[in-house]
């Protein structure tokens, strides 16, 4: 168990949806990331906040938005959900540099989206 | 940008017997880490090692380790004595102060009894 909370763990929803992802991270992480991994796919990194700022943008796409809360917990917004988006996104957290920047993973929430 | 390149897409391996999984990275920071996540089919993402880039010293993880080449930005992962729970896709990734986590494309390990 690595800490990293992620709910849900599987979600179905139709075209055209919009669908909120929640992270809470391990106890004491500042900084949030989330990943998108399609079938048999590499990860694609969305999205990083730290300490409830925006710290770093990969290819997140414009109908996806994310933010980080006051207590840590971090929430990604997909919308106008197309049948592409279905993927296993997964939330990680980090002390940042006191660990070496290693990131720790959460177990993913499925999304299909049908 | 920091890429990360994992040249070998699938390797397979026999039980007992050493695998090593390739990659390289690209960067102009002299600080920065590097990581080896292994993920199984249930798709958790698993740390296998870290390794600093100001350690010259390679990292070790009981059956895992790492060379580290820094000139060459190579940073390949070994595995002795495998076993067939080792069997998964590994990712390597690079991190540094100034940047997110970035992974490579990940390699399929299979290993064969």
């Amino acid at each position: 168990d690595s800490g990293v909370t992620q709910t849900p763990k599987h979600l179905i929803t139709a075209t055209g949806q919009r669908v909120t992802l929640r992270c809470s991270p391990r106890s004491g992480d500042l900084s949030v990331y989330w990943y998108q991994q399609s079938l048999d796919q590499g990860l694609q990194f969305l999205i990083q906040y730290y300490n409830g700022e925006e710290r770093a943008k990969g290819n997140i796409l414009e109908r996806f938005s994310a933010q980080q809360f006051p207590d840590l917990h971090s929430e990604l917004n997909l919308s106008s959900l197309e049948l592409g988006d279905s993927a296993l996104y997964f939330c990680a957290s980090s002390v940042s540099t006191l660990d070496g920047n290693t990131i720790y993973f959460g177990e993913g929430s499925w999304l299909t989206v049908v | 940008a920091q890429t990360v390149t994992q040249s070998q897409p699938e390797m397979s391996v026999q039980e007992a017997e050493t695998v090593t999984l390739s990659c390289t990275y690209d960067t102009s920071e002299s600080d920065y880490y590097l990581f080896w996540y292994k993920q199984p089919p249930s798709r958790q993402m698993i740390l296998v090692i870290r390794q600093e880039a100001y350690k010259q010293q390679n990292a070790t993880e009981n059956r895992f380790s790492v060379n580290f080449q820094k000139a060459a930005k190579s940073f390949s992962l070994k595995i002795s004595d495998s076993q067939l729970g080792d069997a998964a896709m590994y990712f390597c990734a690079y991190s540094s102060n100034n940047n997110d986590m970035r992974f490579g494309a990940g390699t399929r390990l299979t290993v064969k009894p």
